[in-house]
């Protein structure tokens, strides 16, 4: 499968920040979606697009697919200590089924 | 409530004792995948299978078996595991092929070779 290029790696931010991640490929998706692990636990869906030049919201997190179809960002507002965790983007092109992932964006919280 | 199950969670195993971490889901899915995660690697897919009895590849599929007898069930069968294979492993479904990106994902089986 492609290999996503997700950035940042990993962040320590301090709660009430704001958070911006993004993901980049070299080919064109159809869909791109956001997961977060918790510790210890399996990846959750938190957004799913499917337009070019959607624009999602889930509570403090809003999502886009970006428009040239090779991108996507992920922001949360007024990060909190439960947003910790590592965030995966994932996306799946104009042929097949297979998803491909980023390597994660390790999210660290500080009181 | 709908859920992906695997087991085992934790399992420490030696080189060459084949081995079978089991999948099952409640959710009448027909797309189920299994995924290894590794430091500094990400989710990297291993087999996949749109339904019962259609399996096939992921990325890095050697070493690993899979069957699907049943649409619930997903299991992922090491015959001889080795060191290399020590990960993180994620079993997931989706409700179809036209929706895998809308994946459940188990709670993972850390497994270790020794």
């Amino acid at each position: 499968g492609q290999q996503l290029n997700q950035s940042p790696q990993s962040m320590f931010i301090q709660e009430g920040e704001d958070v911006s991640m993004n993901c980049t490929s070299s080919s064109i998706f159809n869909t791109w979606l956001w997961y977060k692990q918790d510790p210890g636990e399996g990846p959750v869906l938190l957004i799913a697009l499917y337009k070019a030049g959607e624009l999602t919201s889930n509570g403090r997190l809003t999502a886009q697919f970006g428009i040239t179809r090779k991108d996507s960002f992920l922001n949360i507002s007024a990060s909190i200590p439960s947003d910790v965790g590592i965030y995966f983007c994932a996306g799946r092109g104009i042929s097949g089924y297979a998803l491909n992932f980023g390597k994660g964006t390790s999210l660290l919280v500080t009181p | 409530e709908a859920q992906v199950t695997q087991n085992p969670r934790y399992l420490i195993t030696v080189t060459g004792k084949k081995l079978t971490v089991t999948c099952s889901q409640n959710m009448n899915h027909e797309y189920m995948s299994w995924y290894r995660q590794d430091p500094g690697l990400g989710l990297r897919q291993i087999y996949y299978s749109m339904n019962v009895e259609v399996t096939d590849k992921g990325d890095v599929p050697e070493g690993y078996k899979v069957s699907r007898k049943e649409k619930r069930n997903f299991p992922l069968i090491l015959e001889s595991p080795s060191p290399n294979q020590t990960s993180l492993y994620f079993c997931a479904s989706s409700l179809s092929v036209a929706n895998t990106g809308e994946l459940f994902f188990g709670e993972g089986s850390r497994l270790t070779v020794l």
